[in-house]
């Protein structure tokens, strides 16, 4: 069985801190997401990742096939980046394999 | 949001009552996905669709069945409800070409 764990599961920061949430898992994937949650919001898809990197704006993800992990990175964090953060794994190209999910990272950045 | 609405958006109900949550969508995906979300377990599978007519359970599927007759409408019935059930119920579609997943806004079901 597939598990995907996060770390931490809690993460306070002080607004303008550089900030990292890990994502490990534990079988071979073909691709890798993470979403963010707002609180009593809805999910957003931030990144999918199959190899290497990827950025947009503050928001940096990179993943390491061979370790199975990924981490998400956020530079200069602001307030309105609390959230919970959310790694899911694909396990296939088939909507027939559901995705996995990590039970989140809850961020908040205070002043 | 790739066209993903979910109905109703909020529902109090009472143990027993039978409950029907709707999930539509607009853009003709094949796989359609219903979750529960609660503190401490995150997002859990309760059924899956793979086209009309065709579904399967995830690994919450106890006391909820569901129905897909169309392509855009999946269901998710609570044949009798219970306070185990309150929940956060968000559904999903699946894009195979983007490989991702899109999330309806989430309907938030109170059982007393």
């Amino acid at each position: 069985k597939n598990e995907v764990e996060q770390s931490p599961q809690n993460l306070t920061a002080q607004e303008g801190e550089f900030i990292t949430i890990n994502c490990s898992y534990s079988v071979g994937i073909s691709a890798l997401h993470w979403l963010q949650q707002h609180p009593g919001g809805g999910i957003v898809s931030l990144f999918m990742l199959s190899s290497g990197k990827k950025k947009h704006g503050r928001l940096i993800a990179t993943i390491n096939i061979q370790e199975k992990h990924s981490s998400l990175h956020i530079t200069a964090s602001q307030l309105s980046d609390s959230a919970s953060y959310i790694c899911v794994v694909s396990l296939g190209g088939s909507g027939n394999t559901p995705l996995v999910f990590g039970k989140g990272t809850r961020l908040s950045v205070i002043a | 949001d790739a066209g993903i609405t979910q109905s109703p958006r909020h529902k109090v109900t009472e143990t027993g009552t039978p409950v029907t949550l709707r999930c539509h969508q607009t853009e003709n995906h094949r796989y359609m996905y219903w979750y529960r979300q609660d503190p401490g377990h995150g997002l859990r599978l309760i059924h899956y669709s793979y086209g009309v007519k065709d579904t399967d359970k995830g690994e919450v599927s106890d006391g909820y069945s569901v129905s897909r007759s169309k392509t855009e409408d999946f269901l998710l019935t609570l044949e009798s409800a219970t306070s185990s059930q309150t929940s956060v119920y968000f559904c999903a579609i699946r894009s195979i070409a983007q490989d991702t997943q899109y999330f309806g806004p989430g309907t938030r079901l109170t059982v007393l």
